[in-house]
């Protein structure tokens, strides 16, 4: 059964701390995306990767950080340099660009800030 | 400044009736719009995309327009269920801007038997 899945689905972070979510898929979809949601806001892009080893910011990445070192595996650390952390990440996947395909997201990761 | 607004951010509509949800865009050049709908505490799940040069797409019990002259898309279900009250989000994408895709904030629809 192809799909995205994210792990852990509920993250506590203390501050000062990094943490890393996963994300892996078995689509075999090349491009690979972080979003992040907030309440009353829409979805923000993180970071996005569309081959192996290369990745580009989007609107909102300071004080995260990714890799790219599988095609399957597109990691997301949220450093103690993000000021804000605490909201629901979502990570995503498709074939290529929008303009021909839907993306596919995973369940998401609840992280909170204690 | 740049801005997706869907309509209300809560629309209740009763059982059978059509929904029809908006979406308007400001200061975007859209290649394609996409429509998600996002369950509570899940990731959304991609309906349909239509294109610039488009005016329609179906899928099904849903319908969606795409009108760059009014800056607008709107998404519609016919024949609505309980089954269909969920959060819908729009997505836009340009022609610059290689992968990003823009989301608007969601209007939850509330189907009443």
């Amino acid at each position: 059964d192809g799909g995205i899945t994210q792990s852990p689905k509920y993250l506590f972070r203390k501050e000062g701390q990094n943490v890393t979510l996963s994300c892996e898929q078995n689509l075999n979809h090349d491009a690979m995306y972080w979003y992040r949601q907030d309440p009353g806001q829409g979805l923000r892009l993180i970071y996005y990767s569309q081959i192996v080893n290369d990745f580009q910011k989007g609107d909102i990445a300071e004080g995260y950080s990714v890799s790219r070192e599988k095609k399957e595996s597109f990691p997301l650390t949220v450093t103690s340099a993000q000021k804000n952390p605490t909201a629901f990440y979502l990570c995503a996947s498709s074939m290529q660009d929008g303009f021909n395909y839907g993306y596919t997201f995973g369940s998401g990761t609840r992280l909170t800030v204690v | 400044s740049q801005k997706i607004e869907q309509n209300s951010e809560a629309l209740n509509i009763q059982e059978g009736k059509t929904a029809t949800l908006t979406c308007n865009y400001t200061n975007y050049s859209p290649a394609y719009l996409q429509w998600y709908r996002q369950d509570p505490g899940r990731g959304p799940v991609f309906l349909l995309l239509i294109r610039e040069n488009e005016k329609e797409k179906r899928k099904e019990r849903l319908k969606v327009t795409f009108d760059t002259t009014l800056k607008q898309s709107l998404f519609h279900i016919t024949a609505s269920q309980p089954a269909d009250s969920a959060t819908y989000l729009c997505a836009l994408g340009e022609w610059t801007g290689a992968n990003n895709l823009f989301f608007g904030t969601g209007t939850r629809l509330t189907v009443i038997p």
